[in-house]
């Protein structure tokens, strides 16, 4: 089961890029990068998910090296309501490997 | 429905009573998972069924902990003889199979006093 590591916490003014950084050095080859988002009181919400390369959608874009042992969430020009928690996780989407959220990244945007 | 309902949405049980957490999934969705999350903390896998089967139940922390889907649909977790321990966050989440992204519910709050 691939394991992921991200930092704890990051705070960040309103309006500017944040970055979000997670490693995964035992990612299997069938194992999509998936991130989720998660507010106070509510389950998490699905973001983005790639595989390799960069993938952008309406909320963000997420980058991946070729090496895939490491994946980088990108949130353009934060706002206070992208206060949340950030969770990266690995898995190849069958359920076979249940999904591993670890502690997340806490992020904190300041007016 | 249009997402993962579950219920209740806060309980209260008394140390020793049995309870039980109701996931309404996603019409159609395959996949179900149950997650735990104390409070601070990211989820914890608890277990997972495709359709009907339980296909992996090893994050269930203790026999007291059990989980059915029999008809493949909606999903009851159920834990007896309740511990303070046990109070946390108990989620859901769906999937259609083959997709990757799934669905979670808001989470029954679970509080053993």
């Amino acid at each position: 089961l691939a394991k992921t590591t991200q930092p704890i916490s990051m705070d960040s003014y309103e309006g500017q890029e944040v970055n979000i950084t997670c490693s995964h050095n035992n990612i299997a080859t069938n194992d999509y990068i998936t991130w989720y988002q998660q507010f106070p009181s509510q389950g998490p919400r699905f973001i983005i998910q790639g595989y390799k390369t960069k993938v952008t959608n309406e909320v963000a874009s997420l980058f991946i090296p070729a090496d895939r042992k490491s994946s980088t969430l990108s949130l353009p020009r934060v706002s206070l309501s992208d206060t949340a928690v950030y969770y990266c996780l690995v898995g190849d989407g069958t359920g076979a490997n249940n999904l591993f959220f670890g502690t997340g990244t806490r992020l904190t945007v300041i007016p | 429905g249009a997402g993962v309902s579950q219920s209740p949405r806060y309980k209260v049980a008394k140390r020793g009573q049995d309870v039980a957490l109701r996931c309404d999934p996603i019409s159609g969705h395959v996949s179900l998972f149950w997650y735990q999350q104390a409070l601070g903390q990211g989820p914890e896998f608890l277990t997972y069924f495709q359709n009907e089967a339980q296909l992996d139940k090893s994050g269930l922390p203790s026999d007291r902990f059990f989980a059915e889907r029999p008809e493949g649909s909606v999903s009851t977790l159920k834990i007896q003889r309740t511990q303070q321990e046990d109070s946390a966050v108990y989620l859901c989440a769906s999937s259609f199979q083959g997709n990757h992204g799934y669905t979670f519910g808001s989470g029954t709050r679970l509080t053993v006093v």
